[in-house]
């Protein structure tokens, strides 16, 4: 079984442009969850999503974006970006059942904003 | 606020001793508790997890224990072997379905050969 893929894995873009990162959950997957990953402040949650909704957010400005669809994929998306925002984005896949299920991540996409 | 404070930031750990993580949560609506680890380059990766009705939780050489009273939980690893050496992080989640997980900020275990 093929597991979270996160597409491109490095990125380098400059203050001000804006960036978009896709991720591929596990087949039969449909919550797909963002995590942002800095040394400083650990891993974040960004943003879940369910059958093409965003059922949860985290703390992140408005310049922060996702979106699901039809077959689960997500994409997240950063505007106007900012030198704090370089960090590893995280993308974990989960089944939806009655009780909690593991979340898969996937390796993630190294952000370097110059 | 940090919701889950996890504790020591780096661990050395010489090979066959035992390695262990401390974390402790505020928000006592969490009702399960994983542990990641994760290797340069990697995702994390799901180690072992516990729910607050269990003290004790063993998977091989990894053992989670759980006081609920002190809200704290912590990761024993047995006989650490250079293997092990990653980073390792404690979580915190409600079961809703919404598998929004807060994390803590992070263990780096090295275990010396």
């Amino acid at each position: 079984k093929a597991g979270v893929t996160q597409t491109p894995r490095y990125l380098i873009k400059t203050r001000g442009q804006q960036v978009t990162l896709s991720c591929s959950p596990i087949s039969g997957h449909r919550s797909v969850s963002w995590y942002q990953q800095t040394p400083g402040q650990g891993l974040q949650f960004l943003f879940e999503y369910f059958s093409e909704t965003q059922r949860n957010k985290g703390n992140f400005p408005g310049r922060f974006s996702g979106r699901q669809f039809s077959n689960s994929r997500s994409e997240m998306n950063v505007s106007t970006l900012e030198l704090g925002d370089s960090a590893l984005y995280l993308c974990a896949s989960s089944r939806q059942g009655p009780d909690y299920n593991e979340q898969f991540f996937g390796p993630g996409t190294r952000l370097t904003v110059l | 606020q940090q919701q889950v404070k996890q504790s020591p930031q780096s661990l050395i750990v010489q090979k066959g001793g035992i390695s262990i993580i401390n974390c402790a949560y505020e928000n006592t609506a969490f009702d399960y508790f994983p542990w990641y680890q994760q290797f340069p380059g990697k995702g994390p990766a799901l180690l072992i997890a516990i729910r607050p009705d269990v003290s004790e939780k063993k998977e091989g050489r990894f053992t989670i224990s759980f006081n609920k009273s002190a809200k704290q939980f912590s990761l024993h690893i047995m006989d650490s072997q250079p293997g092990d050496s990653a980073t390792y992080f404690c979580a915190a989640t409600i079961i809703s379905g919404y598998s929004t997980l807060t994390f803590g900020k992070g263990t780096m275990l090295l275990v010396s050969p």
